[in-house]
């Protein structure tokens, strides 16, 4: 399999449950990232991880944990959300290093839908 | 990085050339233009990017103006498939993230 892949597509949740998204990716890249976009408004930068360790948290609510155990894995844990965290949340990956450009490789994103 | 202003929106007829423009007048030497696009609901997909030359790969064409001020993405048959969100992005080299703006909306039209 190749590329990066999001699961679940589509997650409904209430507000006190506990849930994860998951993002694998297959492109031997170094740094992946997580971005929310809602209905209407730019994709938000949420997250950023090189080699495994967060380099950029863009002032994030507690309630959404990222957690990366490799450089090929990406979660997002969720707890006790509010309506207004219903998004589209996108997982990116790529080169880490410096010089020349960053290709992205996006995700097809979660539909999280708040209830 | 560079601020870009892009249209809101734009129509193209199908088969015909899309031709998207982007404005960042406030440029620096070492920043390169990127675009991306969104087709509904599913994640940005990397199109083209340039430094100062013209750019073309099989999905596009990029020209950029010789001051570099403005750039505009060619899509020289357009069809239904290309309707999307296209997003214009100035980045340092070096620089990682990727930052989003609202983007223009192209529609393609029978």
């Amino acid at each position: 399999e190749t590329g990066v892949t999001q699961t679940p597509r589509h997650l409904v949740m209430g507000m006190t449950n506990k849930k994860s998204l998951k993002c694998e990716q297959h492109l031997g890249h170094n740094a992946m990232y997580w971005y929310k976009q809602s209905a209407k408004k730019p994709l938000e930068l949420m997250f950023v991880y090189n080699f495994k360790e967060q380099t950029e948290n863009n002032s994030v609510p507690s309630r959404f944990s990222p957690e990366c155990p490799n450089s090929s894995h990406l979660f997002l844990h969720l707890h006790t959300l509010q309506p207004e965290d219903s998004a589209l949340y996108l997982c990116a990956s790529s080169q880490a290093t410096s010089g020349g450009s960053y290709g992205y490789t996006f995700g097809s994103g979660t539909r999280l839908t708040v209830v | 990085d560079a601020k870009t202003t892009q249209p809101p929106s734009m129509d193209c007829a199908e088969g015909r050339a899309a031709n998207l423009p982007c404005n960042h007048s406030t440029i620096s030497g070492n920043e390169y233009v990127y675009w991306y696009r969104q087709i509904h609901s599913q994640g940005p997909q990397y199109i083209i990017h340039g430094l100062k030359n013209n750019e073309t790969n099989e999905m596009a064409s990029l020209i950029i103006t010789e001051d570099r001020k403005s750039s505009t993405l060619i899509l020289p048959h357009a069809t239904l498939r290309d309707t999307a969100v296209y997003y214009c992005i100035v980045r340092g080299q070096g620089a990682q993230k990727l930052v989003f703006g609202q983007g223009t909306r192209l529609t393609i039209n029978p």
